[in-house]
Parts: C-alpha cells; structure tokens; sequence
C-alpha cells in the first residue's frame, strides 16, 4: 500500500524558532510537493520537487525552504516561524508531475504562538 | 496567474438530496483532477478526467470535464452522510509540473 508519511501531526512552536517537517514516501516517486491548507483558501503549493536535490518554489514561498537530499525524502523548513504561518501542511508525492495523481500525507497542523 | 476556481464554497443539503460542485480554470487544461477530503483527513484522489467532453461516472459520483477543458463538475446523486466532507478539483499548470487546487466545496449532509 502507497504511503507518504509526515513526522509530526501536531506542532506547537513560538515565534522565531526554526521548525522542521519532515516527509516520506514509500512509492519512489520523482515529484513531491509541499502545500499549506488554509480555510477559504485551499491547497496552496509552496514548493515543489522534481528529482534529489533539486526544488522549485511554488505559489507561496515566502518564509520556507526546502530539501531534499534522497529522492524518497522532502523536508520543509521554516527559518524563523511567524503566527501566520499557523496553518495544515500537507505534503504530496506523484509518479508524472503536475499530470497525475497526487499522494498526500495525513498533515502537520503546525500552531505559532 | 493561472486560476482554478470552484463554487459553492459549501453546500448544506438534506441526505437524500443531489449535490454538484463546479470548477473553472482560467486556462486550458491538459487534465483535472478531483480530490475528497474527509473532516480531518487528508486528499484523497477521487478521478482524472483527460478527453474533451469527457463524462466518468463512480457510483452515485458524475464528473464532466467540459469541452473546451476549462471547466468540470462532480454530482453525487441522493447524498449519504458518507459523502460530507471537501472535494476538491485540481488541474496541472501551463508545464505541467505542478497541481493547481481549487478552494474547495464543503459539503455538509443531514440525516
């Protein structure tokens, strides 16, 4: 069974400090995505990458960075959290980009206080 | 910037009742996509619609996919409780490389 798997569901952290999220997949797939989901407002794509060690910035990469070092790994990092980041990240992989199925992760509710 | 824009944003309907969420994409697309999202789940792919004019039926579930590609729709035929929760439809940018969501319609169902 396909799986990506995000290391924390919950998060509290304050602001300034550096968060980690950490995400895996199982399916050795070339793409995985990070999106933030706010009310109102959908998937919002922060970035995205394609193969190891390569990432593109999505709509919203503002405030984020990424990396991946191995192909099965992508981690989105926060230098210095700010309360409107306070948000569900969802982390995504799929076999063909853009054009096919996306696999999401069961989130990361991340709360800045 | 390329849009996906989905109405309603929520929907309350009485179970039994039909339900239907449309999407619109200021772009052309290649393929859509819809997603449902259980309260306090995560996406779940739902269906890829390719063709022109394009009509996938799952169960109670139509899609369409619109005949210039710029826009769908998801029916679910007599509601269940089973069927609350987000759908989502997403389309692939101009190069493809990534997933445009729409905001999403919430669907509430009362027994």
């Amino acid at each position: 069974d396909v799986k990506v798997t995000q290391s924390s569901r919950y998060l509290v952290k304050r602001t300034g400090e550096k968060v980690f999220l950490e995400c895996v997949q199982d399916m050795d797939h070339e793409n995985m995505f990070w999106y933030r989901q706010d009310p109102g407002l959908g998937l919002r794509l922060i970035y995205f990458s394609y193969d190891v060690k390569m990432k593109e910035k999505g709509d919203i990469p503002e405030g984020y960075s990424v990396s991946r070092e191995k192909k099965e790994r992508f981690s989105l990092i926060l230098e210095s959290a700010s309360t409107n980041q306070t948000s569900m990240y969802l982390c995504a992989s799929s076999f063909n980009g853009g054009v096919g199925e996306l696999f999401f992760g069961e989130g990361s509710r991340l709360t800045v206080l | 910037g390329q849009q996906v824009m989905q109405i309603p944003q929520y929907q309350h309907v009485q179970e039994g009742e039909d339900f239907t969420t449309y999407c619109n994409s200021s772009t052309t697309l290649s393929n859509i996509q819809w997603y449902k999202q259980r309260p306090g789940g995560h996406p779940v792919f739902l269906i890829q619609l390719v063709k022109s004019g394009e009509v996938k039926k799952q169960k109670r579930l139509t899609f369409q996919f619109g005949e210039a590609k710029k826009n769908s729709s998801l029916h679910i035929t007599a509601t269940q409780t089973t069927d609350v929760g987000t759908y989502f439809c997403a389309g692939p940018n101009t190069g493809g490389f990534k997933t445009i969501f729409g905001a999403g319609t919430r669907l509430f169902v009362k027994a």
